[in-house]
């Protein structure tokens, strides 16, 4: 089984600030997915990426296929970004394999 | 709304009833999944449907638990006798044929509390 490890575990950040969420995994992936939920239960899938960089307005999802690392940045965060930033990865098979998650809050 | 439905949103039950839930996929995605989330964690995944074919199942999924797809189109996950520990968010996901890596769309969740 990947393991997918997540950090931090807990983030609380100011209006404005830049944020970054990092992602380890420990074998060879085909993609790894950023996902953001809010209070409520409903995932949305942010990114899917398998090499480089992807950018959606604040946010940019970098992979590093060596190292087995992704982090998501959240530029010019917001109170409205704030939620619980999940990373999984799918490998051989289609299910996916989660982490545990990052708790983000960001105050005004 | 186009998106991946589930049915209930929410279930309240006593310990040993039998529950059903029920998952409508994005019309066009042939593959469907069952995750279960418990609070403070990650989702795990439960089972993989491809068509009506149930591709994968994890070892999390005991015997009191089944899930169909009969004619490759909506789903439904079954639990028998619940117990505490089932109390939950199931979530399904859809993802479509195209590309060696899938996008998976969520939908609300199941949120089930066993009493």
């Amino acid at each position: 089984k990947n393991e997918v490890e997540q950090s931090p575990q807990n983030l609380t950040a100011q209006e404005g600030e830049f944020i970054t969420i990092n992602c380890s995994y420990s074998v060879g992936i085909s993609a790894l997915h950023w996902l953001q939920q809010h209070p409520g239960g409903g995932i949305v899938s942010l990114f899917m990426l398998s090499s480089g960089k992807k950018k959606h307005g604040r946010l940019i999802a970098t992979i590093n296929i060596q190292e087995k690392h992704s982090s998501l940045h959240i530029t010019a965060s917001h109170p409205r970004d704030s939620a619980v930033y999940i990373c999984a990865v799918s490998n051989s098979g289609y299910a996916l394999n989660f982490g545990k998650g990052t708790s983000l809050l960001v105050t005004p | 709304d186009t998106g991946v439905s589930q049915d209930p949103r929410h279930k309240i039950t006593k310990r040993g009833q039998n529950v059903t839930f029920r998952c409508d996929p994005i019309s066009e995605h042939n593959r469907l999944y069952w995750y279960r989330q418990t609070l403070g964690q990650g989702p795990e995944f439960l089972t993989y449907f491809q068509n009506e074919a149930q591709l994968e199942k994890s070892r999390l999924l005991s015997d009191r638990f089944s899930a169909e797809r009969p004619k490759g189109s909506f789903s439904t996950l079954e639990i028998q006798r619940t117990e505490q520990g089932d109390s939950a968010m199931y979530l399904c996901a859809s993802s479509p044929r195209q590309g060696a890596a899938y996008e998976q769309y969520f939908g609300p969740g199941t949120r089930l509390t066993v009493t």
